[in-house]
């Protein structure tokens, strides 16, 4: 299969501060890279949607300007959480697809972000 | 719009003994669809997909999925579970044309007891 690696896998950060995650597809190009949060107990709520080389496609109700993405590779993407609330702590996990995958996408094992 | 509903929150079972977890799905187009596993503090694992061809699909750890097209569902089942099954279940589905956003399921929390 493909792996895709996310780092930090946990992160503290004060209130006010911004924080970047990075997502890396390590053994394939990915050509399209997903952002997901999920809350405890809760299900996967897509954030958006990257192709590298051009602007995310932010889903209804997330802030852009809030949650930065930057698909710069065909083998990374970052999603910078600017000025965190404890709001915004949460569970983010990245999936990626390329042509070798197909339709299929392959996820990250998650960061743990914890705002205080 | 696709939507997927999981029927089942959560679902006790004893160690040895079959399972069965319920997906349904709306959409008015064709989809693939995906059952997802995962475990604690972690990303997800795919377990089984369907894309075409034959309607019963078989994944890993001894799961298999049928996806019947005239109930617009797609059940996981596995014959005999251990402990190790402990975990979030997720169904999801994109449709063919939708640039592969998947939508999920809320989730089946399976618990298996020894």
């Amino acid at each position: 299969g493909a792996v895709v690696s996310q780092h930090p896998s946990r992160v503290i950060c004060k209130s006010g501060t911004s924080v970047k995650i990075e997502c890396r597809s390590l053994d394939f190009q990915a050509t399209t890279m997903f952002w997901y949060r999920q809350f405890p107990k809760q299900s996967l709520m897509l954030m958006a949607t990257s192709n590298e080389g051009s602007k995310a496609t932010y889903e209804q109700g997330v802030e852009k300007d809030k949650f930065l993405i930057n698909h710069a590779s065909l083998t990374l993407s970052t999603l910078t959480v600017t000025s965190a609330h404890p709001e915004d702590s949460s569970f983010y996990i990245c999936s990626a697809r390329g042509r070798r995958t197909g339709y299929e996408q392959y996820f990250g094992p998650g960061t743990r972000l914890t705002v205080t | 719009a696709q939507s997927v509903t999981q029927l089942d929150s959560q679902v006790p079972v004893f160690e040895e003994a079959p399972v069965e977890l319920r997906c349904n799905y709306s959409s008015s187009v064709s989809v693939y669809l995906f059952w997802y596993v995962q475990y604690p503090n972690q990303g997800l694992q795919l377990l089984l997909k369907y894309l075409s061809g034959s309607t019963l699909v078989k994944g890993i750890n001894g799961f298999e999925a049928e996806f019947n097209k005239s109930q617009t569902s797609f059940h996981l089942r596995k014959p005999s579970v251990h402990i190790s099954d402990t975990a979030e279940y997720f169904c999801a589905v994109t449709e063919k044309a939708a640039g592969n956003k998947l939508t999920f399921g809320g989730g089946t929390r399976v618990l298996v007891k020894p």
